[in-house]
């Protein structure tokens, strides 16, 4: 069974551009969380869909937006990006019924210069 | 006081050695007890997880967790070199919106190494 996949891997940007993240889940799960790693504050939860519905928000600004298809896949965008932004950004999948079984993707390096 | 504590070490021990990794948490909501392991430019991997207080026996890894105290562990017989990675503790409260929704917490990891 394929893993969870993010496109693309790694991404420079500059201050003030937009950014949009691709992730594809486990066929079957039907929840997709994303994430955003930095080696100060760690992983930090973002926002969780589910059917294609927001289920559950993170306390991070209105910047960071994102939607799921009727096919699962998921994507986030963050707008007006600033320094502070460059993170590794994580997509983990789920069958939906609970959060503890979470399947991690490899994540996108975002670098924001 | 975060919600999460975890002591981001590093630690260093000799291959074969038993490692002790642990976390300690405030919020009495969290039900669900998990362990990630990270490899470098890697997204975490589910290793374990837990519900009750008690152990939990996998291979040469035992998670152990101590509600009471809030305090989880996370031990691995026998060290081996691959076993080097980045530790996450995490877990899982009911979120606002309910419908079955879950929100994961993070320790921030402890960095293991084990030498050869």
């Amino acid at each position: 069974k394929a893993g969870v996949t993010q496109t693309p891997r790694y991404l420079i940007k500059t201050r003030g551009q937009q950014v949009t993240l691709s992730c594809s889940p486990i066929s079957g799960h039907r929840s997709v969380s994303w994430y955003q790693q930095t080696p100060g504050q760690g992983l930090q939860f973002l926002f969780e869909y589910f059917s294609e519905t927001q289920r559950n928000k993170g306390n991070f600004p209105g910047r960071f937006s994102g939607r799921q298809f009727s096919n699962s896949r998921s994507e986030m965008n963050v707008s007006t990006l600033e320094l502070g932004d460059s993170a590794l950004y994580l997509c983990a999948s789920s069958k939906g019924q609970g959060a503890y079984e979470q399947f991690f993707g490899p994540g996108t390096r975002l670098t924001v210069l | 006081q975060k919600e999460v504590e975890q002591d981001p070490g590093p630690l260093s021990v000799p291959e074969g050695a038993v490692v002790s990794l642990n976390c300690t948490y405030s919020n009495s909501a969290f039900q669900y007890f998990m362990w990630y392991r990270q490899y470098s430019r890697k997204g975490p991997e589910l290793l374990m997880y837990t519900y009750s207080s008690g152990n939990k026996e996998d291979g040469r890894f035992t998670a152990q967790v101590d509600k009471s105290s809030k305090y989880i562990s996370l031990f691995i017989r026998d060290s081996q070199p691959s076993d080097s990675a980045t530790y996450l503790c995490a877990m899982s409260v009911p979120s606002y919106s309910g419908a079955g929704s879950y929100q994961l917490t993070f320790g921030k990891g402890t960095k293991l190494s084990v030498i050869p």
